[in-house]
């Protein structure tokens, strides 16, 4: 099982859409969680990151982290053709005495003008 | 500021090759981090530095994979002999503070090596 599970889609809604990302984890040692957006060719840049359980919203965007199930979302309002991209998420923590960093398989999305 | 800079972006080789990849992080940042991302595997960290010292290589896949930062401004993945399984973009990434799980620190990415092994 890996640790970070994340259907890798891929997704196509019409502009204006609400958008729901997900993924779960299983080591609930993972403390903050983090969504990455990477257009085609490029290099993933951070979203949104929160810490341990609890919502994060950032204009269209909205993170969302429920410890007790081990599950990360993402919203997005108000869907933009611009928004078209892979979300990757991620979860970082001390598991075991190790430093770790793991990323989910990340999901296509395509917002249809 | 030019942010994170990797050369080459794209690099073709055949197998047995040695490969070396190259990465600039962002001046002043003290981590640097190197991964690898395919259909398959997703995006998976290969190794970090703290302030040059390599800390964690537990994802560097086997010994043909080596890792230096000479210098706070200058790191290198080294493949050797290449493999048709490496093929990948291999990104390079910095942030500002030394890093540990148990804090936040953004990373920043560079634009990625597309390698190509035949």
């Amino acid at each position: 099982q890996k640790e970070v599970e994340q259907d890798p889609g891929p997704l196509s809604v019409p502009e204006g859409a609400i958008v729901s990302l997900n993924c779960t984890y299983s080591n609930s040692a993972f403390q903050y969680f983090m969504w990455y957006r990477q257009y085609s060719r490029k290099g993933p840049e951070l979203l949104m990151y929160t810490y341990s359980s609890g919502n994060k919203e950032d204009g269209r965007f909205t993170a969302q982290v429920d410890k007790s199930s081990k599950y990360i979302s993402l919203f997005i309002r108000d869907s933009q053709p611009s928004d078209s991209a892979t979300y990757l998420c991620a979860a970082q923590g001390v598991i075991q005495g190790a430093q770790k960093l793991v990323f989910g398989q990340g999901t296509r999305l395509t917002i249809n003008p | 500021d030019a942010g994170v800079i990797q050369s080459p972006r794209h690099e073709v080789t055949e197998m047995g090759q040695e490969v070396t990849l190259r990465c600039k992080p962002i001046s002043g940042h003290n981590s640097l981090f190197w991964y690898r991302q395919t259909m398959m595997r997703g995006l998976e960290l290969l190794i970090y530095f703290n302030n040059n010292v390599p800390i964690d290589d537990s994802g560097m896949p086997e010994d043909r994979f080596s890792a230096k930062m000479p210098n706070a401004s200058f790191s290198t993945l080294k493949i050797q002999p290449s493999e048709p399984r490496d093929s990948a973009v291999y990104f390079c990434a910095s942030s500002l503070g030394p890093w540990r799980a148990s804090s936040y620190n953004e990373q920043f990415f560079g634009p990625g090596t597309r390698l190509t092994v035949l």
